[in-house]
């Protein structure tokens, strides 16, 4: 069946460094991509999205490109803040609209 | 976009007990989806509400032990029943995932002693 797979975190950076979450998918068609955070103590939000090859999802100074070639939809961003310290989740939508979720990955970064 | 509201918003529980968890949207909304998230987990779908219909449940959760409501477009409960500390989770509201947004309520921590 359709998977996502992400990178294990804890994830510590200090404030300004560049951000990498991997995540990788396996899915049968064209799945939509996401990726979901969650702050301390809220609840999950959407951060981006893609919905098909090579769409580039960006808010928040994060961005993810949907790599069909190589099954990815890697995080990314130039200069991460504390306030970024968070929980990411790589999703995907199956060809039944249900919600696959990678493990999430928690990002801590320190000033 | 949805604003959903969960509660309660967390709860401590003796073991034998049941907690009803509601999820109110400000929306009409078809599918109403509840995740559990154990701690340092990922969310694990526990079933598809859909409005006047049983609820659909995934494979290792049964009717039994998380009945589910959905008596409208824009309401649900989910009930977890009989409760052991193994329950003690972050029980999540969604509504209408897929190809666009989905949309959680802020989840209902729940601890079994």
């Amino acid at each position: 069946g359709d998977s996502v797979t992400q990178m294990e975190g804890p994830v510590t950076l200090s404030e300004e460094a560049f951000l990498t979450i991997n995540c990788t998918y396996t899915a049968t068609g064209y799945p939509s991509l996401f990726w979901y955070v969650q702050y301390p103590g809220e609840g999950l939000q959407l951060l981006l999205k893609a919905t098909k090859a090579d769409d580039k999802g960006s808010n928040k100074g994060f961005e993810a490109t949907y790599r069909k070639e190589t099954t990815s939809f890697h995080l990314e961003k130039g200069s991460v803040q504390v306030s970024d310290s968070a929980v990411y989740f790589c999703a995907l939508a199956d060809s039944n609209y249900q919600l696959i979720w990678g493990a999430g990955t928690k990002l801590i970064i320190k000033p | 976009s949805a604003v959903i509201s969960q509660k309660p918003s967390r709860d401590i529980c003796q073991r034998g007990t049941s907690l009803t968890i509601q999820c109110q949207v400000d929306s009409q909304v078809t599918m109403m989806f509840w995740y559990r998230q154990q701690p340092g987990q990922s969310l694990t779908l526990i079933a598809t509400a859909n409005q006047g219909s049983e609820a659909t449940y995934e494979s290792g959760f049964v009717i039994d032990k998380f009945p589910i409501s959905r008596p409208n477009l824009t309401f649900s409960t989910l009930t977890v029943s009989n409760m052991s500390p193994e329950d003690s989770s972050i029980y999540l509201c969604s509504v209408d995932g897929g190809s666009t947004e989905a949309f959680f309520g802020q989840g209902t921590r729940l601890t079994v002693v």
